[in-house]
């Protein structure tokens, strides 16, 4: 099974300050069809997760533009530019090109 | 949009089997798969399986091959996950998702298996 890590797992951030997320995994993520399928979630705390950016780089339909997401191959980046009260919560990474699809541990986002 | 709702929560005896249920709306059932995605207690995510609601073909992850069964219901645009033999770690939260690529989140059932 590919296996996804994250780091930090833990992230105090302060308001307005732009905070990074990265995701390895533990073989290329690129599909035999071109594609990376490199997915990234947020969840809020008592809430579902919730899908934020897919294949890499492309932002769900109603996320912020302070959200963005890079990377290639097996190394991974997401970034919020300027993070608000309301992105308090876990993200995950997950890779979706190879069965059984796994995801990361997990990083928590609070506020120092 | 796509809407996803669960059946409630369920307080199931160890050895016993819980079927949850997830009713789509919003879009055409049988246009993308579906997966079931559990999450333990304060613990992260862990993915079970994959239901194609247009031929009823469902693939599972290994750790969960022979405990867990998906099917489906097109006329009530219907799906379900029935996991068997429970243990007390099979406690958590259990989602149903719409989209290859996880689009959306059904609300969650909560399962809790008592000894």
């Amino acid at each position: 099974d590919v296996v996804m890590t994250q780091s930090p797992l833990s992230l105090p951030v302060t308001l307005g300050q732009p905070a990074s997320i990265s995701c390895r995994s533990s073989q290329s993520l690129v599909h035999s069809d071109g594609n990376t399928y490199l997915i990234w979630f947020q969840q809020r705390p008592g809430q579902s997760p919730r899908r934020l950016i897919h294949t890499v780089s492309n932002r769900d339909s109603g996320v912020p533009d302070r959200f963005s997401g890079s990377g290639s191959g097996t190394e991974f980046t997401l970034k919020i530019s300027r993070v608000e009260s309301e992105d308090v919560g876990v993200y995950y990474c997950m890779q979706a090109t190879y069965w059984p699809f796994t995801f990361g541990p997990g990083t928590k986002v609070d506020i120092k | 949009q796509v809407q996803l709702v669960q059946s409630g929560a369920e307080v199931k005896k160890a050895g016993a089997s819980v079927k949850v249920s997830c009713v789509a709306s919003g879009h055409t059932f049988t246009t993308d798969y579906m997966h079931w995605v559990r999450q333990a207690p304060g613990q992260g995510l862990e993915w079970m399986g994959i239901i194609n609601p247009s031929s009823s073909r469902a693939s599972y992850a290994q750790n969960f091959q022979g405990r867990v069964t998906m099917t489906r219901d097109t006329s009530t645009a219907t799906i379900y996950m029935e996991l068997s033999s429970l243990r007390s770690d099979d406690t958590a939260i259990y989602y149903c998702i719409w989209g290859r690529y996880f689009d959306y989140w059904g609300q969650g059932t909560l399962v809790i298996v008592s000894s």
